[in-house]
Order: structure tokens, then sequence, then C-alpha cells
């Protein structure tokens, strides 16, 4: 595998379901993140890690949990979701630079396609 | 003001066609700038960064300009496979490591 990758592809879940999302990044990067794309509206980040520590939580709610057990992996655990929680949720990695340094671009998974009904 | 704002288009333009776009950031503290496409039902793809000295990559030119905090990319000799939506991404945070993405501009080329 090369890059990063996601799964499911696809999920739909009602309401009171409780599901995991995947990501794993082959790119030896340190940092990861989650973002939620809903339809005709630009990117909102979720979350981000950086060296597996949680550094931004960007007023997610709480049915919405991240997991990174190391750098390579990112979990986003789902439950008791609201149908305008259905969003295509994209997970991204990048590397880490020196505090004052810029950013270094981010790439992208596939992307879940999540629907709540 | 938005923090990344692009005009979301729709571009219609023939195959051949030159066509610019133009981005505008509100923090002047910001350091990265990108462009990305995204293709329909797809994931963001890096299409190229932004240097201060501006930077080509064939037919695809980026500039920057920090004093008016905008930023610009240019296509050449459009073809039917740049159409896609196409993302400004700049971390207006400063030195945090987050991307604000902008909503992006449709692009379509026409035969």
């Amino acid at each position: 595998e090369t890059g990063v990758t996601q799964t499911p592809r696809h999920l739909v879940m009602g309401m009171t379901n409780k599901k995991s999302l995947k990501c794993e990044q082959h790119l030896g990067h340190n940092a990861m993140y989650w973002y939620k794309q809903s339809a005709k509206k630009p990117l909102e980040l979720m979350f981000v890690y950086n060296f597996k520590e949680q550094t931004e939580n960007n007023s997610v709610p709480s049915r919405f949990s991240p997991e990174c057990p190391n750098s390579s992996h990112l979990f986003l655990h789902l439950h008791t979701l609201q149908p305008e929680d259905s969003a295509l949720y994209l997970c991204a990695s990048s590397q880490v630079t020196p505090p004052g340094r810029g950013v270094y671009e981010q790439y992208f998974g596939p992307g879940t396609r999540l629907t709540v009904t | 003001r938005k923090e990344v704002e692009q005009d979301p288009g729709p571009f219609n333009v023939p195959e051949g066609a030159t066509v610019a776009f133009n981005c505008t950031y509100s923090n002047s503290a910001s350091q990265s700038f990108f462009w990305y496409r995204q293709d329909c039902r797809k994931e963001p793809k890096l299409l190229m960064s932004v240097y201060s000295s501006g930077n080509e990559d064939g037919r695809f030119t980026a500039q920057l300009n920090r004093a008016s905090q905008y930023i610009s990319l240019l296509i050449r000799d459009s073809k039917l496979s740049d159409s896609a939506t196409y993302l400004c991404v700049v971390n207006t945070r400063g030195s945090a490591r987050q991307l604000t993405f902008g909503s992006g501009t449709q692009l379509t080329v026409l035969p």
C-alpha cells in the first residue's frame, strides 16, 4: 500500500449505531488529520494529531471520538450520529515542521462517504 | 472576512484557453500556500506549492502577492482533464500546523 488509505470507503449507519473509520498512512509522516466535507462546503478541520498527541479539536461534538495509537494509524469512532453528520470524512497526513516555520503540504486518503439514516 | 476566499465560479472555458484563479487570505502572518485540485467525489490532491518568487510547473503558474494577500493560479492551454475544483489552501493561523481550505473554484473545460 502506498500513500494514505481509508476504510471503509462507504458507510451507512443508523443514529443509534457505533462504527469506526480507519486511516493509515505509509508516508513516514508524523502528523495526521481528520476533515469533514459536506456538500457545497469547504473542508472543515476536525482533529489534529502531532506525534500521536492531539493538538487540535475544532469544537467537534463528542459523538466523534478520535484515536491515534501510533503515528501511522488514526481512527474516528462514531456513535449516536445525526443525519446532518452525513458527509465525506477525509484523513490526511503531513510532516511536522519546526516551530515558527511554515507547514508542509498534506496528503489525503480517498475518504469515507458516510450516510446517517 | 473569510480566512481564505475564492471566487466559486463556475468557470467554463474552451480547450486551449488560458484561465486564471485568484484567492485572498486574511492573516498576514501566513507562511505556507498551496493549490489543490479536487475531482468530483474524490479527495483533494496537491497541485503545487506557492513560493514567494512565484513558480511554474508545466502549464501551471502560481504567484503570491504578500502585500495584497492574494495568490493566483494560471492554467495555460487548458485540457479537458483540467476540469475540477481548484482549492486555495493557506496556513492562516501563523505558525500553527493547520491548513485552511478555500471553498474552491469550479473549472469546466469544454471541447
